[in-house]
């Protein structure tokens, strides 16, 4: 079954330093998505990105936030200068997107843990 | 604005018990989407059910069922003869028409004991 993957699944690194997570949306899927979960904390939405560009974004995807790309499989997001508060699961997701539209299911990757220092 | 509410922080059953977990949402739109995930304690989250805003006939799949009530605007979550491996937290979502975004509850966490 076609499944969402993400690299790496833990990332440790210094308050300061730019992050990339990387995921691999289900091939078919025209529809991407980044989420984070504080830890115990619910699932937030940070942005969705369809056509090559963004959809829609959160208020707290901010400048230091970015997502792309690169080439037909990844979709990545960069935390420019990570912060404290950065620290978190990072869920990508992807969608169908039949007819354009962001409505379809999304479906999860497993995650990659940040945690700042 | 849209939100959902998971009042039940934490359950915990023993093994063969019915459990049911509660979901009510808040949208002005006439056109939504309502979803579950279920977070096992690796931490993925693992698609459950979709159901849209104009079938509001309920669902049951093995051991679970979904109860969607409009005139509530509830969609309740039963897992029938629960089982240890149903240990999990477990999300309601909600997705407006014309958005990409999903808006999830808080989570319920769900212990199963032997």
């Amino acid at each position: 079954e076609p499944e969402v993957t993400q690299t790496p699944s833990h990332q440790v690194t210094q308050m300061g330093q730019e992050v990339i997570l990387r995921c691999v949306p289900i091939s078919n899927h025209l529809y991407f998505y980044w989420y984070r979960q504080i830890l115990g904390q619910k699932v937030e939405f940070l942005v969705s990105f369809y056509n090559n560009e963004i959809s829609e974004k959160s208020e707290i995807f901010d400048d230091q936030f970015s997502v792309e790309r690169p080439d037909g499989s990844n979709f990545t997001l960069k935390i420019r200068s990570t912060k404290l508060e950065d620290s978190a699961m990072y869920f990508c997701a992807s969608s169908e997107a039949q007819g354009g539209g962001g409505t379809d299911t999304q479906y999860f990757g497993p995650g990659t843990r940040l945690t700042v220092l | 604005a849209q939100k959902v509410t998971q009042a039940q922080t934490e359950i915990s059953v023993v093994e063969k018990e019915d459990v049911t977990l509660d979901c009510v949402y808040e949208t002005r739109d006439t056109t939504y989407y309502l979803f579950w995930y279920k977070q096992p304690p690796s931490g993925e989250l693992v698609f459950l059910i979709r159901r849209n805003s104009f079938d509001e006939q309920n669902e049951i799949s093995g051991r679970y069922s979904w109860n969607f009530q409009k005139s509530t605007s509830s969609f309740n979550f039963t897992i029938t003869a629960s089982q240890v491996v149903d240990s999990a937290v477990y999300f309601c979502a909600l997705l407006n028409s014309g958005y990409s975004t999903l808006t999830f509850g808080k989570g319920t966490m769900l212990l199963v004991s032997p």
